[in-house]
């Protein structure tokens, strides 16, 4: 079963908005949650990632809500860009499962011009 | 480039052929993790190798799977007897043993007819 839920299935913002994606997880031994871009016909690209230990996480324009009481976090994009549409993917991973990544079904974001 | 590479980029094959793909991970990374990834969904965990060894393999790789990395620096994945369900993207990643962060190659998109 999938153990990284994420929502929406896709979403699209005018340039300068807030897309916000969902992500939630039940296997408390889960300690690293990263998030991947990824556009058509490439590879996943680490963006940001965090712990638990954290609530919020920024880099540049992107940044983690973490709630560990709930089991969620959540990736925004500030002031989106066109060039930000692509496929956002949350994942999870813990040491003691030797770090192998689940992965949420993905979010494709629009930015419009 | 120092990232991971993967080679063929494109694989066209008919049913009952057998594969083979290859991975080049970041030199000095000792884990390399295989995932695959269907269309319109996150990717999902194959197997992985610490150096040489393979430690993990997931349900989703049946007997027709094999994979190798003989001198713990490139690895392999071969399928034999392709079937249609196995149309997808393969995707390699690598990452220092005892860190969180992998870091994905550009993938082999394998095409059943």
């Amino acid at each position: 079963q999938q153990q990284v839920k994420q929502s929406p299935q896709s979403l699209i913002v005018q340039k300068g908005g807030i897309p916000i994606i969902n992500c939630a997880y039940e296997n408390t031994a889960f300690d690293y949650f990263p998030w991947y871009q990824q556009f058509p016909g490439k590879g996943p690209a680490l963006l940001i990632a965090i712990r638990p230990d954290v609530s919020e996480k920024k880099e540049g324009r992107f940044t983690i809500s973490f709630n560990k009481s709930a089991k969620q976090f959540s990736l925004h994009i500030m002031d989106s860009q066109p060039g930000d549409s692509a496929t956002y993917f949350c994942a999870a991973s813990s040491a003691r499962g030797d770090y192998k990544l689940s992965f949420g079904a993905g979010t494709t974001v629009t930015v419009r011009a | 480039d120092t990232g991971v590479s993967q080679d063929p980029r494109h694989k066209i094959t008919k049913r009952g052929q057998n594969v083979t793909f290859r991975c080049d991970p970041i030199s000095e990374h000792n884990r390399l993790y295989w995932y695959r990834q269907t269309l319109g969904q996150g990717p999902e965990f194959l197997t992985y190798f610490q150096n040489e060894a393979q430690l993990e393999k997931s349900r989703l790789l049946s007997d027709r799977f094999s994979a190798e990395r003989p001198k713990g620096s490139f690895s392999t994945l071969e399928i034999q007897r392709t079937e249609q369900g196995d149309s997808a993207m393969y995707l390699c990643a690598s990452s220092l043993k005892g860190y969180n962060e992998q870091f994905f190659g550009p993938g082999t998109r394998l095409t059943v007819l």
